[in-house]
């Protein structure tokens, strides 16, 4: 098992720029996160879906979309980016009940925006 | 929702000491907890969980210890080594809600 792949690595946009983030699991979990962590902070939710087809807002949402078309694919999309943007994001997933059962992680994106 | 947080950003200790990393909740409705370890770089790695019916749960060289009377866990490493040396976060979660939330995070630095 692969386990969660993230694409890319890193990344650096324009103010006003659009990418999409990438995330992959190969686990077979229903559940999937996105999470940013900005330098000495915690990880802050984003979104979050709980199977294919269904999204739910996090903490910090504006400013992103997502969708969930299939169990193994979440991607993450910033359409006007912005420097408040700049941060690591992390995708995560989990199975069954995301709130009882240990997330797993991907490597990160480390996105910049200028 | 639940607010996980973390009382020391930085711990400091020797190589073979034991470290003790803690964090307060809020949220009584908290019945998971996890501890999850950062390297520079890397994504979260899980170390160890606890349910709310435990207070008490090893791991290897890993202990955390879960007091509810004061909304507090900690996370106990014995013999610290310089690969210990990470970014240590707790987390909480509950059984009926499908996300978990995280405290800022305390970083270890174990020096030989």
């Amino acid at each position: 098992n692969a386990g969660v792949t993230q694409t890319p690595k890193f990344r650096i946009l324009k103010i006003g720029q659009s990418m999409t983030l990438q995330c992959t699991q190969d686990m077979n979990h229903n559940y999937m996160y996105w999470y940013r962590q900005d330098p000495g902070m915690g990880l802050k939710l984003i979104y979050y879906s709980v199977g294919a087809g269904i999204t739910d807002k996090g903490e910090v949402p504006n400013g992103y979309n997502v969708s969930r078309s299939t169990t193994e694919d979440f991607p993450l999309r910033l359409e006007l980016a912005a420097p408040s943007q700049t941060s690591v994001y992390f995708c995560a997933s989990t199975h069954s009940s995301g709130g009882y059962n240990e997330q797993f992680f991907g490597p990160g994106t480390r996105l910049t925006v200028l | 929702g639940e607010n996980v947080g973390l009382h020391l950003p930085t711990l400091s200790v020797q190589e073979g000491d034991n470290s003790i990393i803690n964090c307060a909740y809020s949220n009584s409705a908290s019945d998971y907890f996890i501890w999850y370890k950062q390297e520079s770089g890397k994504g979260p790695q899980f170390i160890i969980d606890i349910r709310s019916n435990m207070d008490k749960r090893q791991g290897q060289r890993v202990t955390v210890l879960l007091n509810k009377t004061v909304k507090h866990l900690s996370l106990q490493i014995a013999a610290t080594q310089p690969g210990d040396s990470a970014v240590y976060f707790c987390a909480g979660g509950s059984s009926g809600y499908s996300t978990l939330t995280f405290g800022k995070g305390t970083m270890l630095l174990v020096s030989p």
